[in-house]
């Protein structure tokens, strides 16, 4: 039972392809979130949704689309994609601000 | 904008030892939470431990405590009696709440080996 799981696990692409990532999260959270960590483990946020409303919508070019079908799903599709996007992306979870938050196993994008 | 800094790229511990891992932040915030997240080789991010700014009580799980000091900004994590599955990264993280969200700023890691 995977509280916050994602497809696909790894992700190797070539250049100027489109991408995209799923997420799915079975906990009942009301917010998800992207975030992406570099090569140096740096963890930094992307995107949040709160009942499929965009709140953080940090610094990102806007070659990367989050998408919320529903509370439980947040979906990132990634057009047009560069060397420097390789990375891994996380997704996570949480029932409201404060308490922490539940992270997926991650997917590792390689673009070559 | 809020920062957070490990000075600690590296440490390590022997089994059964107790071990520290230092966090600062800086923010003009008065209500925030912080958080050690651990991220082990599996690269599965995993919540330690959670502090609120308006609790002067230091958090603690089990083997895990936090010495918070707000006026320092300073939050620390002691490990007591350090496990082999211990070994991982830690991340030291400020939180705010946004809308219902919660928007984590992570300091760039302390990568902590457990030595048998």
């Amino acid at each position: 039972d995977t509280a916050v799981s994602q497809t696909p696990k790894y992700l190797v692409t070539q250049m100027g392809n489109d991408k995209s990532i799923k997420c799915e999260q079975n906990l009942g959270h009301d917010t998800m979130y992207w975030y992406k960590q570099d090569s140096k483990k740096f963890l930094k946020i992307m995107f949040s949704y709160n009942n499929k409303e965009l709140i953080i919508n940090e610094t990102v070019p806007n070659r990367f689309s989050p998408k919320s079908p529903d509370k439980a799903h947040l979906n990132l599709h990634i057009n047009s994609l560069e060397l420097g996007d390789s990375a891994v992306y996380f997704c996570a979870s949480s029932q409201r601000g404060g308490v922490g938050q539940y992270f997926g196993p991650g997917t590792r994008l390689t673009v070559t | 904008a809020q920062t957070v800094t490990q000075s600690q790229p590296e440490m390590s511990v022997q089994e059964a030892e107790t071990v520290t891992l230092s966090c600062t932040y800086d923010t003009s915030e008065s209500n925030y939470y912080l958080f050690w997240y651990k991220q082990p080789p599996s690269r599965q991010m995993i919540l330690v431990i959670r502090q609120e700014a308006y609790k002067q009580q230091n958090a603690t799980e089990n083997r895990f405590s936090v010495n918070f000091q707000k006026a320092a900004k300073s939050f620390s994590l002691k490990i007591s009696d350090s496990q082999l599955g211990d070994t991982a990264m830690y991340f030291c993280a400020f939180g705010l709440t946004q809308g219902g969200s919660e928007k984590l700023v992570f300091g760039k890691g302390t990568k902590l080996t457990v030595n048998p």
